[in-house]
């Protein structure tokens, strides 16, 4: 069965780069079977989505966050990871990683990671 | 962009029918999905392409789609259905996520 394990620092500093790392397990991120996508969840508040990369390398990002998203993939490592910039305290979150099924316009989260917690503080 | 809104809150009685609404424009003409989130857990798909469960989802658990409202129905709501709910659609670029109900089984 498909497996998401997310790793990476639970603090990290304003004005500083947040990153992360997902580890899968179950299925080859080359098999193009899924896209592998990021959300991120505050404390109390709901799902944001921040995007998502397919095995060829393309990637779709949250517009809300574009500017400052990258996301990359390790096939040899059976990874993918996400670096958000300059983050502020807003960026506090529990971040999620998934994967993404699409078939024709039907687009869901199949599988999610346990998400690990960043704070973003000084 | 394109939105989902969702009630905050509903409450039912045990053994009774839930129903959480989620609405959009046009979203009839959309896949809808629907993901339960207990407290301190991982966002679980509960209904994908309106309609379908997978594996392992109750049979309690429905969903529907027309119009501009997706609507999951949960039939027989037992205590261990409480829990936060989120609907979810594809706009055709990007993923879009409703605000979520929190679902009371008083």
């Amino acid at each position: 069965q498909v497996q998401l394990q997310e790793s990476g620092p639970g603090l990290v500093k304003p004005s500083e780069t947040l990153s992360l790392t997902c580890t899968v397990s179950g299925v080859s991120l080359s098999s193009g079977s899924y896209y592998w996508s990021w959300i991120r969840q505050p404390a109390g508040k709901g799902l944001e989505w921040i995007g998502y990369i397919y095995y060829s390398g393309s990637t779709n990002y949250n517009p809300s966050l574009k500017s400052r998203v990258t996301i990359s993939l390790d096939t040899s490592k059976n990874q993918f990871s996400l670096k958000l910039s300059s983050v502020t305290a807003a960026d506090t979150a529990v971040y999620y990683c998934a994967s993404l099924f699409s078939y024709s316009t039907s687009w869901y989260l199949a599988h999610w990671g346990q998400g690990t917690p960043v704070t973003v503080s000084s | 962009s394109y939105e989902l809104t969702q009630p905050p809150s509903v409450s039912v009685s045990p053994g009774q029918t839930a129903s959480i609404t989620c609405s959009g424009d046009k979203l009839g003409d959309k896949y809808a999905c629907w993901y339960q989130q207990k407290p301190g857990q991982s966002p679980v798909l509960v209904i994908y392409q309106d309609t379908k469960r997978p594996s392992g989802i109750p049979e309690r658990f429905s969903g529907s789609n027309s119009g501009n409202t997706a609507t999951l129905t949960i039939g027989g709501t037992q205590a261990m259905d409480e829990a936060d709910y989120y609907c979810q659609a594809w706009d055709g670029s990007t993923v879009v996520f409703g605000g979520g109900t929190k679902l009371t089984v008083l």
